[in-house]
């Protein structure tokens, strides 16, 4: 069964500083794609950076990089240069290749930045 | 970018009562739609996955005669929360992808809508 592993349930970072958020994930699939979320008091989802099973690169979205390690089936994420406004849980998730394209989410890890 | 709405953004209702929640896609055809729910401090569970004209497939565990899903067309999904309880109050949050979306079939997320049963 696919399965994705978050295991700090919460972090804090100095502002300016960057942060390492760490994701595991289990599947016995050969095409899967892991995504960042964010999700603030607000609520709302935000998608922050995927990056696909067959991707040779790591995905970088601005201040967002993800430390893909297919080996170690790892796909951390990374926040340079935080600000005070990424203060909010942030969940990794897994698609499911079961044609539907479900996301598989894990615990999440509720980041506070610091000034 | 695609633009994914829900009504109501939160609803109070009391026990024994329905409430129903929509899912729209404003700027795009939204072929598969997802219902997640999420209670405080936890991850999003998915509940069910529906496809616009045909029946929803529910994860297990989720009574389909309590959490009824209706989506009948490419930019609208319903889902009723029938005889509501204490139990059932959570954040319920909707998603939708389509055939147009980029190529990993990225999902969009309404969002949310906070539902509290007394």
């Amino acid at each position: 069964a696919q399965k994705i592993t978050q295991t700090q349930p919460g972090m804090f970072v100095q502002e300016k500083e960057a942060v390492t958020l760490d994701c595991t994930y289990d599947t016995s699939d050969q095409s899967y794609g892991l995504f960042w979320y964010k999700q603030p008091s607000s609520g709302e989802m935000i998608f922050l950076i995927y990056q696909g099973s067959y991707d040779e690169q790591n995905a970088t979205e601005g201040r967002y990089s993800l430390n893909f390690q297919k080996a170690r089936k790892s796909a951390n994420l990374v926040i340079s240069a935080s600000q005070l406004g990424d203060s909010a849980m942030y969940f990794c998730a897994m698609r499911e290749a079961d044609g539907y394209n479900k996301l598989i989410f894990g615990a999440g890890t509720r980041l506070a930045v610091h000034p | 970018g695609a633009v994914v709405s829900q009504h109501p953004s939160w609803v109070i209702c009391k026990s024994g009562t329905s409430v129903k929640i929509e899912c729209r896609s404003l700027d795009f055809q939204a072929t598969t739609m997802f219902w997640y729910r999420q209670f405080p401090k936890q991850s999003l569970m998915l509940m069910a996955t529906s496809n616009e004209g045909s029946k929803a497939t529910y994860e297990q565990g989720v009574e389909k005669d309590k959490f009824l899903i209706n989506h009948a067309s490419l930019t609208l999904s319903t889902l009723t929360v029938t005889s509501a309880h204490p139990e059932d109050s959570s954040f319920y949050i909707c998603s939708a992808s389509g055939q147009a979306q980029r190529e990993h079939y990225e999902q969009y997320f309404g969002p949310g809508t906070r539902l509290t049963v007394t």
